[in-house]
């Protein structure tokens, strides 16, 4: 079963940062956090992962709290080709496989 | 460079046939991942390869369903006596193993439909 809990959808304003939340309450101390999103018709996309520390590159950022409990995935200027299914997902560093949720699909509009 | 590709994009069978799909991975990349997705569901492991030795196999839904990469290169996922319930997507990955945080390539997936 996924070990994180997403909002089932979102909407977004072109031009505007768009934040997604993220709980992953059970987190261990080997486990990362994966952000991996899939645009209609297409496989998922690896966006940006972290342990503890913020993370950022040209795609977006990532913050994950104190405590690992929660994190958020930040596009800083959404566009409409950033309409897609976002999944956050925790990874233990000795598995190899990839567990999904049901993700946060997000709208970016007009 | 090329990414992961896959063929066919999509499969119409009768039930009861039997399924071939392929997954061409990026050229040296070690572990190759199978996935299944249903519709309007998140990707749902199936099995893993490591160059040719399959180490995970657990999610494989039935024994109707064996994968294969004989020589550490392109897989086949096959589906024997196929139902209606394996209709969704396949979707293969690949990546390069590094320290357990290598990130894995999908490609577009294979769109089965079981009439």
């Amino acid at each position: 079963d996924a070990k994180t809990t997403q909002p089932p959808s979102m909407d977004c304003a072109e031009g505007r940062a768009a934040n997604l939340p993220c709980n992953h309450s059970t987190i261990s101390g080997n486990e990362y956090v994966y952000w991996y999103r899939q645009i209609h018709s297409q496989g998922p996309q690896y966006i940006i992962h972290g342990l503890k520390n913020n993370e950022t590159n040209e795609m977006a950022s990532l913050i994950i709290t104190e405590d690992r409990k929660s994190s958020t995935l930040i596009l800083p200027h959404a566009t409409l080709r950033d309409t897609a299914v976002y999944y956050c997902i925790v990874r233990d560093i000795n598995t190899d496989k990839l567990i999904f949720g049901t993700g946060t699909r997000l709208q970016v509009f007009p | 460079g090329a990414g992961v590709s896959q063929s066919p994009r999509y499969k119409v069978a009768k039930r009861g046939q039997d399924v071939a799909l392929r997954c061409d991975p990026i050229s040296g990349h070690v572990s190759l991942f199978w996935y299944q997705q249903a519709l309007g569901q998140g990707p749902e492991f199936l099995t893993y390869f490591q160059n040719e030795a399959q180490l995970d196999k657990s999610g494989l839904p039935s024994d109707r369903f064996f994968a294969e990469r004989p020589e550490g290169s392109v897989s086949t996922l096959k589906i024997q006596r196929t139902q209606q319930e394996d209709s969704a997507v396949y979707l293969c990955a690949s990546s390069f193993p590094g320290q357990g945080t290598d990130t894995q390539y999908f490609g577009p997936g294979t769109r089965l439909t079981v009439l």
